[in-house]
């Protein structure tokens, strides 16, 4: 059965500093892998996606994942983190049955 | 442009008492899904439809029923509303199979 795992239900970082979302995810095949944020309030938004190729996918706000098969991984990643990148931020897997992690929330220091 | 949109945004039931929450989306989208979020739990698909005409069972889809009335259509209906059920329900669609979801605004349903 597939699953997504986001160990971390909260993070804290300095705005500027550098940011890592981890998520572990179990699938049958190649899995099919996104990664959603939610703002305070908001609907859900994409960032990215992997469907295949290249293991190191770009998305939109400077956001960055890379897809690690032997680790089952797909973390998320930003060089540097500003204060309204303060948000929920979703793992998700599946083609058909789009299944979701349960969420990392991110808070930023000044 | 529209997008997703979830008719009510806000909703409160008695126990026992039953309701649809009804979604449309304008894109021309193949496939429709339902979640709910619950604090800590993230999104748990209820139902999703991956085609006009087809409708399967996802992670949570006890106590609820849906109907995929056309492309446009995929509506969610309690037929006999529980306290477990007070959720935010966010109805999505997709292009494909694999494309990006497209979320509506979101339906509060408190069960008392």
């Amino acid at each position: 059965a597939q699953s997504v795992t986001q160990p971390d239900i909260h993070i804290t970082v300095s705005e500027g500093a550098s940011l890592e979302l981890r998520c572990n995810y179990s699938y049958g095949a190649t899995p099919y892998l996104f990664w959603y944020v939610q703002s305070p309030g908001q609907g859900l938004q994409l960032l990215l996606k992997y469907f295949s190729g290249d293991t190191l996918v770009q998305g939109i706000k400077g956001f960055e994942a890379e897809f690690k098969r032997s680790q089952s991984s797909f973390n998320l990643r930003k060089p540097s983190v500003h204060w309204s990148d303060a948000a929920e931020y979703f793992c998700a897997v599946g083609d058909d049955k789009i299944i979701f992690g349960k969420g990392t929330r991110l808070h930023i220091l000044p | 442009n529209a997008g997703v949109t979830q008719t009510p945004k806000f909703q409160v039931l008695k126990t026992g008492q039953s309701m649809t929450l009804q979604c449309a989306q304008d894109m021309n989208h193949n496939s429709m899904y339902w979640y709910r979020q619950d604090p800590g739990m993230g999104l748990r698909l209820i139902y999703y439809s991956a085609s006009e005409g087809t409708t399967d069972k996802g992670e949570v889809p006890n106590g609820y029923n849906v109907s995929r009335l056309n492309k446009r259509e995929f509506s969610l209906r309690l037929e006999s509303a529980a306290p477990s059920q007070t959720s935010v329900y966010f109805c999505a669609s997709s292009a494909d199979r694999v494309g990006e979801l497209f979320f509506g605004e979101g339906s509060r349903l408190t069960v008392l």
